[in-house]
């Protein structure tokens, strides 16, 4: 069974960083590319990032890019999301999700806040 | 960027029903499209991918159609289950926009 859980988030304040972490089970976690995906409280869904399978190609939404940064441990079966900069706006709940593309598997998502 | 439009925002049906929500991108995608479901405090849940294609798992009530700018979910008799919010999702090119959503009401 696939399984994907997200860590890290928490209550921070404007300019500060947090690294969220996702932890993978039951797949081939490093032939997979892994994304974050982001919902601000009330509004709907935000693709955020994203990395392919060996880590080495990484693609950013605008509203993230320069800030945030997405890498992966194959070895570790985990990927993580260091957002530095942390704008009052970046406030959501971040889900880790499988592939860019059409994500099929998605965890429960951990909330972040960030306060002014 | 692909601009991703719902329409409705707000759907209202009884069970039962037959209901069609409609995506459209600013610019061709082919047909990839993704449909979300997603419930109060939950993460979406894949149901359509590739525009047509049922994830497993999902029952056959619902459907997809479309390709290139316009798509369509419909949800073919509405179970009291069904009342959430649905996300279409282009994944032709970065960024991977999402549709800002549909909540089907009662």
């Amino acid at each position: 069974e696939v399984q994907l859980s997200e860590s890290g988030g928490g209550l921070v304040q404007t300019g500060g960083s947090l690294r969220l972490s996702c932890a993978a089970s039951g797949f081939f976690f490093s032939t997979y590319a892994m994304s974050w995906v982001r919902q601000a409280p009330g509004k709907g869904l935000e693709w955020v990032s994203n990395i392919n399978g060996r880590g080495d190609t990484t693609e950013y939404a605008d509203s993230v890019k320069g800030r945030f940064t997405i890498s992966r441990d194959n070895s570790r079966n985990t990927f993580h999301l260091q957002m530095n900069s942390l704008r009052v706006e970046d406030t959501a709940v971040y889900y880790c999700a499988r592939g860019p593309a059409a994500p099929d598997n998605w965890g429960q998502g951990t909330l972040v806040t960030v306060s002014s | 960027d692909i601009q991703m439009t719902q329409s409705p925002s707000t759907l209202s049906a009884s069970i039962g029903d037959r209901a069609t929500i409609t995506c459209r991108a600013s610019q061709s995608i082919d047909s990839w499209l993704a449909w979300y479901q997603q419930k109060p405090g939950q993460a979406p849940k894949l149901l359509i991918y590739q525009a047509s294609k049922l994830e497993s798992g999902v029952p056959l009530r619902f459907s997809g159609s479309g390709s290139g700018t316009q798509f369509t979910l419909t949800i073919s008799s509405l179970q009291p289950d069904d009342f959430v919010t649905y996300y279409c999702h282009q994944y032709k090119s970065s960024p991977y926009n999402f549709g800002q959503g549909t909540t089907l009401e009662i």
